[in-house]
């Protein structure tokens, strides 16, 4: 979508387990954003990016962590996964303020 | 921080008939509004989006309207067509807060044919 992928699209992952989600955008957008969607929550921030070395919490961010070393690539990580943590995650990129382009999304289910 | 409510949680409408889809925030300082349609297995997508400056935008079938005072905007879509049956989601944002967007919890739109 517009310059953005994620990967894995799906991961089955153990309890436990680390996990790395990758998103990949050829935008050149500054910021950059990790979302999970679970139903009847809608979309919530986990961390974000305003920059190269540059992230902040979101409001559900605790077991998870963050880095961008390039401006294109924003990686999610969950170090212990627990079964709480199966979701659906979507990255998003923007310029300047305004709306959000998002990825594909990428289903985990830790077992 | 913002807290964004979103009404109802599913809607159904026959063909042709339209669609209004309702939203609520609490940050009087939230000054951008967008609305997402995301369809199964896809990522959301940005349709249309209002900042607080203006009270109402359209773009063909749809159309958004804003009221401040009483900090809600709610998304039209007339006559409905089956390829507008996805999952809809509002959002709010402000400078305030580093322009992070809040979304409502989403609404499942049903077009029967």
């Amino acid at each position: 979508d517009a310059g953005i992928t994620q990967s894995p699209r799906h991961k089955v992952t153990e309890t436990g387990t680390p996990v790395t989600l990758r998103c990949h955008q050829t935008e050149n957008h500054r910021y950059m954003y990790w979302y999970r969607q679970d139903p009847g929550h809608g979309l919530r921030l986990i961390h974000y990016s305003y920059g190269v070395k540059d992230t902040d919490k979101g409001e559900v961010s605790d077991g998870y962590s963050v880095s961008r070393s390039k401006t294109e690539d924003f990686l999610l990580t969950l170090e212990s996964a627990t079964s709480s943590q199966t979701s659906v995650y979507f990255c998003a990129i923007s310029g300047q303020a305004g709306g959000y382009t998002f990825g594909s999304g990428t289903r985990l289910t830790v077992v | 921080g913002e807290n964004v409510e979103q009404h109802p949680s599913t809607l159904s409408v026959q063909e042709g008939d339209s669609a209004v889809i309702k939203c609520t925030y609490s940050d009087s300082a939230s000054n951008y509004f967008p609305w997402y349609k995301q369809e199964l297995g896809k990522g959301p997508q940005l349709i249309i989006d209002i900042r607080s400056n203006v009270g109402e935008k359209k773009d063909q079938r749809i159309a958004v309207t804003l009221n401040k005072t009483a900090k809600h905007f709610s998304l039209h879509i007339t006559e409905t067509q089956p390829e507008d049956s996805a999952v809809y989601f509002c959002a709010a944002s402000s400078e305030e807060y580093g322009n992070k967007l809040v979304f409502g919890a989403g609404t499942i739109l049903r077009v029967k044919s």
